[in-house]
C-alpha cells in the first residue's frame, strides 16, 4: 500500500507570494489534515476535511486556505506569504478524522526569503 | 482549546536503560492520545496510541500509561536502543469529530548514550 504521498518536496518563495501545496492519503481513507511545524517545535493544526468537507480549522489566518477533491486528495493554499510562514507543513490521512490514526506524510518544507 | 505540555524537553539515558517521557492535557473531553517519534528530517510516525477506556497499553518494548483523572499520560520505553534516538511527540484529541485535530506537546529529544 503506497502511503500519503505530498508534493512538491520543497519549495522557495518570496514574501507576498502565494503557494499550493498537493497531498494524497492512504488509498480508502476520507480523511486529511493539515500541520504546519515550526523547527523545534509540534506540529501545530490547520485544518481537517472529511468526505471533501471542512470539519476542523486551527486558529490560523485567514490567508491559509484548503480543499479536498473527490478523489479524497486535497491542498492547502498560502496567500500573502509571509517570512514567518517558513516551516515543514504535513498532511497527515485517516479513515475517519482526528480520533482516527493519523498517517503522516513526508512533508513540503516551505522557505519564505 | 486543548493544551498538552510534555517533559522533559530534552532526555539522555544509557542504553538499556529505561526512558520516561509524561504529558499532561487539559481538555477533560479527550480521548485519543497517540505517540510519534520522528527522526531528523523525517515524518513523523506512529508509535503507539491509546483511547480513554483504557489505562494501559503495551507494545514490545514501549508502553503508554494513561490517567485520565489527573489528565496526564506518559511514553514508556524499556531496554533503550541506539535507534530509539529520535524526538518523541505526545498529542490529544477529543471526540466529536475532532474539530480541533491534534494538539501537540512540544517534544522530547531522546538521545541514547552508548
Amino acid at each position: 500500500d503506497a502511503g500519503v504521498t505530498q508534493s512538491p518536496t520543497h519549495l522557495i518563495k518570496t514574501r507576498g507570494q502565494h503557494v499550493t501545496l498537493r497531498c494524497s492519503p492512504i488509498s480508502g481513507h476520507k480523511s486529511v489534515s493539515w500541520y504546519q511545524q515550526v523547527l523545534g517545535q509540534g506540529p501545530q493544526f490547520i485544518f481537517q476535511y472529511y468526505e471533501k468537507e471542512e470539519r476542523g480549522r486551527g486558529n490560523f489566518p485567514d490567508r491559509f486556505s484548503a480543499r479536498q477533491f473527490p478523489n479524497y486528495s486535497s491542498e492547502l493554499n498560502v496567500n500573502a506569504l509571509l517570512l514567518g510562514d517558513s516551516a515543514l507543513y504535513l498532511c497527515a490521512s485517516s479513515k475517519l478524522g482526528a480520533t482516527d490514526t493519523q498517517y503522516f506524510g513526508p512533508g513540503t518544507r516551505l522557505t519564505v526569503l | 482549546g486543548e493544551n498538552v505540555e510534555q517533559h522533559p524537553s530534552t532526555l539522555s539515558v544509557q542504553e538499556g536503560d529505561s526512558a520516561v517521557i509524561k504529558c499532561t492535557y487539559s481538555d477533560s473531553a479527550s480521548n485519543y492520545f497517540p505517540w510519534y517519534k520522528q527522526e531528523l528530517g523525517k515524518r513523523p510516525q506512529l508509535i503507539i496510541d491509546i483511547r480513554s477506556n483504557v489505562g494501559e497499553k503495551k507494545d514490545q518494548r514501549i508502553a503508554v500509561t494513561l490517567n485520565k483523572t489527573a489528565k496526564h499520560f506518559s511514553l514508556h520505553i524499556t531496554e533503550t536502543q541506539p535507534e530509539d534516538s529520535a524526538v518523541y511527540f505526545c498529542a490529544a484529541s477529543s471526540m466529536g469529530g475532532g474539530a480541533d485535530g491534534l494538539t501537540f506537546g512540544k517534544g522530547t529529544h531522546l538521545i541514547i548514550q552508548p
